[in-house]
């Protein structure tokens, strides 16, 4: 069975904090990992996407990836009320050759004026 | 920038009818994608298609179906709607195995 788990939150932080948004996945061999933004009522856009083991930075948001752990993070530096949102974490299976992903959940942030 | 683009953003139907909702990209992708997403039940892989007319079965196919004549456009047809197909249903594309872009969604009742 292909899972992807993320906790749904509510994760709430104040304007200017760090939020840690966490998923972990049960396939050892997995290869792409992605994290989505999804406002209420609009469709999934794309923020980040990491292969490699370690960090990924792009301006205030970073990905983490430990493949040894199954685990794949996203922190947003100085968050913004414009922030809130629900956040989509999605794997690429290894044994899947039709690049289908498979999607979280998602985490709902809340980031407090 | 890689558009993709739904026929409806809002669509009203009755129970029984045939519903076709239509997706269009433009950027040469081979891979598109039919997902409906439900709260708390996530985003739902319908059906997807790796190349022109061809179509492969997602996690929750029963009730729908799909067409792929071009390249570029991906249709989701419900043969006869009913009242549990109400949904966001969205579409997505990509190219190889790298990131799905998702078209604004179409919000479908079924009366």
């Amino acid at each position: 069975q292909k899972e992807v788990e993320q906790n749904s939150g509510p994760l709430s932080v104040p304007e200017g904090a760090i939020a840690s948004l966490n998923c972990t996945y049960s396939d050892r061999g997995s290869q792409s990992f992605f994290w989505y933004r999804q406002y209420s009522g609009k469709s999934p856009e794309l923020i980040m996407f990491i292969y490699s083991n370690g960090d990924k930075e792009d301006g205030r948001f970073t990905a983490q990836l430990n493949k040894a752990s199954q685990y794949v993070s996203l922190l947003i530096r100085d968050s913004q009320p414009s922030d809130s949102a629900t956040y989509l974490c999605a794997v690429n299976f290894s044994l899947d050759s039709s690049y289908k992903l498979i999607f979280g959940s998602g985490t709902r942030l809340l980031v407090r004026p | 920038d890689v558009k993709v683009t739904q026929s409806s953003r809002y669509l009203v139907k009755r129970t029984g009818e045939k519903v076709f909702l239509e997706c269009v990209q433009d950027m040469d992708h081979e891979n598109m994608f039919w997902y409906r997403q439900d709260p708390g039940l996530g985003l739902r892989l319908i059906y997807f298609s790796y190349d022109v007319k061809m179509k492969e079965k997602g996690d929750i196919p029963e009730g729908y179906s799909v067409s792929r004549e071009k390249k570029e456009r991906f249709s989701l047809i419900l043969e006869s709607a009913s009242t549990n197909q109400t949904s966001m249903y969205l579409c997505a594309s990509s190219l190889a195995g790298d990131e799905q872009f998702f078209g604004p969604g179409t919000r479908l009742t079924v009366l």
